[in-house]
């Protein structure tokens, strides 16, 4: 039973554009949301999160929502860049740290 | 400052045997734990080590154990492989195990089984 869902494989954005990913989650206990980055031949590199006490926290470029009542959270990058071609995973935990990933959403910024 | 380092970085096994997969955690880090990403899927949690104790675990059967020594470091171990054991398996670290911290990858090891 996949708690967290990536519906998009895939998403292309010009560079300079907004890129925005989306991510839906089922289990209501999970308290902390994260966002990794993966290139091949590399582990997941942590990226921001967001507290479920919140609504938005931000950094740089990078910007998460969260809207509780909906269960979705959202990345969102501006301006794009061609060095954020990657694969973006969504994660969540409840309590502990243990994280549930979902599928990975390949982002290809077009220079 | 090293980050999060596994070992070895592919491996090539046949179906039944045994192997045993090396973690060392980001320099602070007391927590390990272990996932396993299959080809087109999101890494899956298979446990957590803590103060040297096993202490949350994923779906995975007991032929995945795991063990963590005084210096933090992890190993994995999987018996009697099977062909769907092939998977890239992930060791993170973090400091504690609250949700608050997050966790930080090492670049996995590859393992393949014929």
């Amino acid at each position: 039973d996949q708690q967290v869902k990536q519906n998009s494989p895939s998403l292309s954005v010009q560079e300079g554009r907004i890129s925005i990913l989306n991510c839906d989650y089922t289990n209501s206990m999970f308290d902390y949301f994260l966002w990794y980055k993966k290139y091949p031949a590399e582990g997941p590199t942590f990226l921001i999160s967001i507290s479920s006490i919140k609504d938005k926290n931000e950094d740089g470029r990078f910007t998460v929502f969260l809207n509780k009542s909906a269960k979705h959270l959202s990345l969102h990058i501006v301006p794009s860049q061609p060095g954020d071609s990657a694969v973006y995973f969504c994660a969540a935990s409840a309590e502990t740290n243990n994280l549930f990933f979902g599928t990975g959403t390949r982002l290809t910024v077009i220079p | 400052d090293a980050g999060v380092t596994q070992s070895p970085t592919h491996l090539i096994k046949t179906r039944g045997q045994q192997v045993t997969l090396r973690c060392s955690p980001k320099s602070g880090h007391d927590t390990v734990s272990w996932y396993q990403q299959a080809l087109g899927q999101g890494p899956q949690f298979i446990f957590q080590y803590y103060e040297e104790e096993e202490r949350q675990r994923g779906n995975f059967p007991d032929r995945f154990s795991g063990h963590q020594f005084p210096n933090y470091s992890s190993e994995l171990n999987v018996n009697a492989l099977l062909l769907g054991d092939s998977a890239l398996y992930l060791c993170a670290s973090s400091y504690g195990t609250h949700s608050n911290q997050p966790q930080h990858f090492g670049d996995g090891t590859r393992l393949s089984i014929l």
